[in-house]
């Protein structure tokens, strides 16, 4: 089945620095959305980036599509302790969303 | 502020017992959707329902059913529940895509089954 993968997996990062995690799927989309979820709670929208769009900013968030590759990447800058939380980038069909794996994301004060 | 609540954060039962987990969205939104995360494997799709007393299977209903009697009400019912599906369950919703993307999440439900 269609389904994004994250990488790394895992990620530990000091306070400050700069944080970028990486997203691929299958299939042609319409659109691609990066979640945070925090240990183990439920999951927060963080952004949306269309088929037609190859970057955009939200805040600290940078997040840029390559549909030629299928790829995705999410940039943190100026991290915090409170980035510490799993991504997962989502992609969507008729009804249905795809979720990948997931990068784990530590930021260490 | 929109939320979606899940009617407990833990649970514990038995092999063979009947479950329901419950969930409420205050927004009004016509879809939602029930998920479970395991780790290594991400979220997988259970169940979702695009309106009142429609639901559709998701990729691993086995094992699963669902009641959608009101708009707000999304349950999942585990008919026996068995040490296999120990796991983290999430509800959620959102608008028609063709309106939104964006899914709201309740704060999950951690169910052990002994």
């Amino acid at each position: 089945s269609q389904q994004g993968e994250e990488d790394p997996q895992a990620l530990s990062i000091q306070e400050g620095e700069n944080a970028t995690m990486n997203c691929s799927y299958k299939t042609s989309i319409n659109n691609l959305q990066w979640y945070r979820q925090n240990s183990g709670r439920g999951l927060v929208h963080l952004i949306l980036i269309r088929s037609n769009e190859r970057e955009k900013h939200s805040g600290r968030l940078r997040v840029t599509l390559d549909t030629s590759k299928k790829s995705s990447s999410l940039l943190i800058t100026a991290s915090r302790a409170a980035d510490t939380a799993s991504y997962f980038c989502v992609t969507s069909g008729t009804y249905k969303y795809i979720f990948g794996t997931g990068t784990r994301l530590k930021v260490l004060a | 502020d929109v939320k979606v609540t899940q009617s407990s954060r833990y649970l514990v039962k038995r092999t063979g017992e009947k479950v329901f987990l419950e969930c409420v969205q205050d927004m009004d939104h016509e879809n939602m959707f029930w998920y479970r995360q395991d780790p290594g494997l991400g979220l997988r799709l259970i169940y979702f329902s695009y309106d009142v007393k429609m639901k559709e299977k998701g990729d691993i209903p086995e094992g699963y059913s669902v009641s959608r009697e009101k708009k707000e009400r999304f349950s999942l019912i585990l008919e026996s529940a068995s040490t296999n599906q120990t796991s983290m369950y999430l509800c959620a919703s959102s608008r028609p895509q063709t309106l939104s993307e964006t899914q709201y999440f309740g704060p999950g439900t951690r169910l052990l089954v002994l």
